[in-house]
């Protein structure tokens, strides 16, 4: 069974400054990782996935993430915070590169404070 | 390109009342998913389809949740009779396969009083 933890279910930052999101995986098979964005009453984005080509992936809108095997982790970075930045972030797993079979986190809310 | 399409936008019924959402994908798209995003919860996959088939239905408690997805395109997503702990956003999303990139409707939010 696959699943996934988001360390802090809310976090804060001033804009322009680092933005680090927390995930952690558990999986018995080489897993695909993604993460998504849900802006308030929106559906999901994705950001960026990660699926065995490169351990370091970039999205969109700044976002980059890296995959480290040996502490099971997929965290999620932006060197600069803008206040568009607000928003529901979920990291996912699953046993295929595509949509299939994600299994979600919680979800971090972000806040930018100007 | 329109993007998935899903209606209504808010539902409120009654405890045991009967409700159904409707989703339209992106056009082309083989693979159609329902997901059940609890309050302060991530996404739960309820069923997922490749054109009129289920792929996936093992999170979908069958005693009151049904979908059906005729033709391969639009689906439909029925409760009956619903329970207070169905109160949730109930997002539809499509892929062009298995394989590729879910998008994702803004979801019907539903409330059980």
């Amino acid at each position: 069974a696959q699943s996934v933890t988001q360390l802090g279910s809310h976090v804060s930052v001033s804009e322009g400054a680092l933005v680090l999101l927390r995930c952690n995986y558990s999986s018995s098979v080489p897993p695909y990782l993604f993460w998504y964005v849900q802006y308030p009453n929106q559906g999901l984005q994705l950001l960026l996935k990660y699926t065995s080509a490169a351990t370091l992936v970039k999205g969109i809108n700044g976002f980059e993430a890296e995959f480290k095997k040996s502490e099971t982790s997929f965290h999620l970075t932006k060197p600069s915070a803008h206040m568009s930045d607000a928003a529901e972030y979920f990291c996912a797993v699953s046993v295929a590169q595509g949509a299939q079979k994600l299994v979600f986190g919680q979800g971090t809310r972000l806040t930018i404070n100007p | 390109e329109a993007g998935v399409a899903q209606s209504p936008r808010y539902k409120i019924i009654e405890k045991r009342q009967s409700v159904a959402f409707w989703c339209n994908p992106i056009s082309g798209h083989a693979t159609l998913y329902w997901y059940q995003q609890i309050l302060g919860q991530g996404p739960k996959l309820l069923i997922q389809f490749q054109n009129n088939g289920v792929v996936d239905d093992s999170q979908l408690p069958k005693d009151r949740f049904s979908a059906e997805r005729l033709k391969g395109v639009d689906s439909t997503l029925k409760i009956q009779p619903a329970k207070l702990e169905d109160s949730a956003v109930y997002l539809c999303a499509s892929s062009l396969d298995l394989n590729t990139e879910a998008f994702f409707g803004q979801g019907t939010r539903l409330t059980v009083v």
